[in-house]
């Protein structure tokens, strides 16, 4: 099993382009978790989705958007990237709630 | 809204020495776990503390859970360079959210 799977590994972006960053689980689990990795900023939640079907906004949503494709995948758009989006993203899945969250390999984005 | 924070931000050691971080919270948490993320890589689920006044320990590491279930820290005892990484502790919070603390960097010198 894979757990959780990222892709892509690493991505350079343009100011203004758009991508999507993917993520898929095969643990079953409801809830699925973006996050932003900055040095000295720890963790930072963007969005996260309860179950399928379902999203909500985390501390930092600003330019970004989600989708819960199904219960495996959730995806990660930036419309209009920016330099201040470069960043580590991970991906987590978790039951929910306050329980034990687990990470993808991660996503570096850089945007110039 | 609600905050885990973590202190310090950075420690270095040298290889031998101990080491411990510490998370504080303004409220009351329903549990605290601890997240290790090595150089490069993703954070890693390492324990579960759920009991006011709860100790845990993994090896050479000592995990506490504070009475008022506000505070937790991470003990190292004699740090190998195989310790060096990021150690995150994350709160259960009474929004029913799990909440991170900003993480400490542990660099151990040879």
């Amino acid at each position: 099993n894979a757990g959780v799977t990222q892709t892509p590994k690493f991505q350079v972006l343009k100011t203004g382009q758009s991508m999507t960053l993917q993520c898929a689980q095969d643990m079953n689990h409801n809830s699925m978790y973006w996050y932003r990795q900055d040095p000295g900023m720890g963790l930072r939640l963007i969005y996260y989705s309860a179950s399928e079907g379902t999203t909500d906004k985390g501390e930092v949503p600003n330019g970004y958007n989600v989708s819960r494709l199904n219960k495996r995948e959730f995806s990660l758009r930036l419309e209009s990237a920016a330099p201040s989006q470069t960043s580590v993203y991970f991906c987590a899945n978790g039951w929910g709630g306050t329980d034990t969250q687990y990470f993808g390999p991660g996503t570096r984005l850089t945007v110039l | 809204g609600q905050q885990v924070m973590q202190i310090p931000q950075y420690q270095h050691v040298q290889e031998g020495e101990d080491f411990t971080t510490y998370c504080n919270s303004s409220t009351t948490l329903s549990n605290i776990q601890w997240y290790k993320q090595r150089p490069g890589g993703h954070p890693v689920f390492l324990i579960q503390l759920v009991k006011s006044g709860e100790v845990k320990k993994q090896k050479r590491l000592t995990f506490q859970f504070g009475e008022a279930k506000k505070n937790s820290s991470l003990h190292i005892t004699a740090t190998q360079t195989t310790d060096v990484g990021t150690y995150f502790c994350a709160g259960g919070t009474s929004y029913g959210k799990l909440t991170f603390g900003q993480g400490t960097i542990l660099t151990v010198h040879p």
